[in-house]
């Protein structure tokens, strides 16, 4: 069974701290594709990133990175030089990709992480 | 540039009560979905849907469930009869025919969040 687990539930940093928010995913599939998601507070889901199995390559988007580690099944967030409108909840998600099943291949559910609220104070 | 869209933003109802909402997904997207998000947890798929027809479903999506594209352009899912659980923002979500890596990216609309009194 799939499961994704972000094991803070909260945290809070003074403004240009760095912050990483963990994510630990389990899955019996060997392709697999894992995302992270920002909800501000006005409710609504923002992609951010998808990275698959094969590739293990650490990514760099600004201020964002993500450090993608299949030894530990860990898919960390870093934000750094934080700025008070990174304050959101963030979700890491998990989707398979059964590749035996191509009738079906394109929908494949998100399994979501309990999420981590971030706060950062001025 | 082409965004997922639902309606209503918010909708309040009594216990009892059927509730329809609705999404508009991406138009050349052929894959839909529905989560769920309980005030203050985390978001949960309900089903996918594909070709016409439920491709998957989870354990929260029993009989009083039911999903419909009823025409080119919308996607519905309906509560038959709501309970006070059943209070949760709803998402509405589609995506494109994978890529050659064998994943596509869901777009997801802004939800709807529904009241039960």
């Amino acid at each position: 069974a799939q499961k994704v687990t972000q094991a803070q539930t909260e945290i809070s940093v003074v403004e240009k701290e760095d912050v990483t928010l963990d994510c630990v995913y389990e899955t019996r599939d060997t392709t697999y594709y894992l995302f992270w998601y920002k909800q501000p507070p006005s409710g609504e889901l923002v992609f951010l990133i998808r990275r698959n199995s094969f590739d293990e390559q650490n990514e760099i988007s600004g201020r964002y990175s993500w450090n993608f580690q299949k030894s530990t099944s860990s898919f960390n967030f870093t934000i750094t030089a934080s700025q008070v409108v990174d304050s959101a909840v963030y979700f890491c998600a998990l989707s398979e990709a059964p590749l035996y099943r191509p009738a079906i291949q394109g929908a494949q559910k998100l399994v979501f992480g309990q999420g981590t609220r971030l706060t950062i104070n001025p | 540039e082409p965004e997922v869209t639902q309606t209503p933003s918010h909708q309040v109802t009594q216990m009892g009560q059927e509730v329809i909402l609705r999404c508009v997904p991406i138009s050349n997207h052929l894959y839909f979905y529905w989560y769920r998000q309980i005030l203050g947890q985390k978001v949960e798929f309900l089903v996918s849907f594909y070709n016409n027809e439920i491709s998957e479903k989870s354990e929260i999506f029993d009989d009083q469930f039911s999903v419909e594209r009823p025409d080119g352009s919308n996607f519905t899912l309906k509560i038959r009869s709501t309970k006070l659980e059943d209070s949760a923002m709803y998402f509405c979500a589609s995506s494109d025919r994978p890529l050659a890596g064998g994943n596509n990216e869901q777009f997801f609309g802004p939800g709807t969040r529904l009241t039960v009194l």
